[in-house]
């Protein structure tokens, strides 16, 4: 099955630097990279994604990298504000038994000193 | 469009009893997805159902769990005689179309037995 790396666990940055969560997958199959931002006691809430056939995505503040051939993406948030204090959660899709799951890592909690 | 609704928000249970975790897709979504969440963890897959059907429960734990999807009604999620190590936060997210590209999380049953 797959399985999928987070680094670093914690993250504290100044406000206004900019702050880059990694993360590394096992199955060569996944093509679909979610990356969720989680408030303490709140949903998950979907922040930015990456399909296999694209190497970079931004959203404003917001970029995700992907290297296919390492097998490893990335999240960058410039500039960043105090209310980009969460915890941030990368995943890959995978099928398995007719199904399309995400596998997630275990999480960065992001600090933003002000 | 109220989201996706899971109730209750919160449940507190004892040892050895049932709990019972209830998640409404949105409207017009047909498939239904369960996380769990321990503390300090990232969600991990349990169960991917449509209507009266589960499609995929290869991450549920064979003994005293189970899940249904109705034809009318929302999803459940049942432990049936709970012990301390399924305190956790679960997630379900429904989805148009069975991908996760399509998800929308709700908001969480936080379970904790005591």
């Amino acid at each position: 099955g797959e399985n999928v790396e987070q680094h670093p666990s914690t993250l504290s940055v100044q406000e206004g630097d900019s702050a880059v969560i990694k993360c590394t997958y096992s199955d060569s199959a996944s093509n679909y990279f979610p990356w969720y931002k989680q408030e303490l006691g709140k949903r998950p809430q979907l922040i930015i994604d990456i399909r296999s056939n694209v190497g970079e995505k931004k959203d404003q503040r917001i970029a995700v990298t992907l290297n296919k051939t390492a097998k490893h993406f990335s999240l960058h948030i410039t500039e960043t504000q105090p209310e980009d204090s969460a915890v941030y959660f990368c995943a890959a899709e995978n099928s398995g038994a007719g199904s399309y799951q995400l596998t997630f890592g275990k999480g960065t909690k992001l600090s933003v000193i002000p | 469009n109220a989201g996706v609704m899971q109730n209750p928000r919160h449940l507190v249970r004892r040892r050895g009893q049932e709990a019972r975790l209830r998640c409404s897709p949105m409207k017009g979504h047909s498939h239904v997805y369960w996380y769990r969440q321990l503390p300090e963890e990232g969600l991990k897959f349990m169960v991917y159902l449509q209507k009266e059907n589960i499609i995929d429960e290869s991450g549920m734990p064979k003994e005293r769990f189970s899940a249904e999807f109705p034809k009318e009604g929302p999803s459940i999620l049942r432990i049936q005689q709970v012990v301390r190590g399924d305190s956790a936060a679960y997630f379900c997210a429904s989805s148009p179309s069975g991908t996760p590209d399509g998800y929308t999380f709700g908001s969480g049953t936080r379970l904790t037995v005591v």
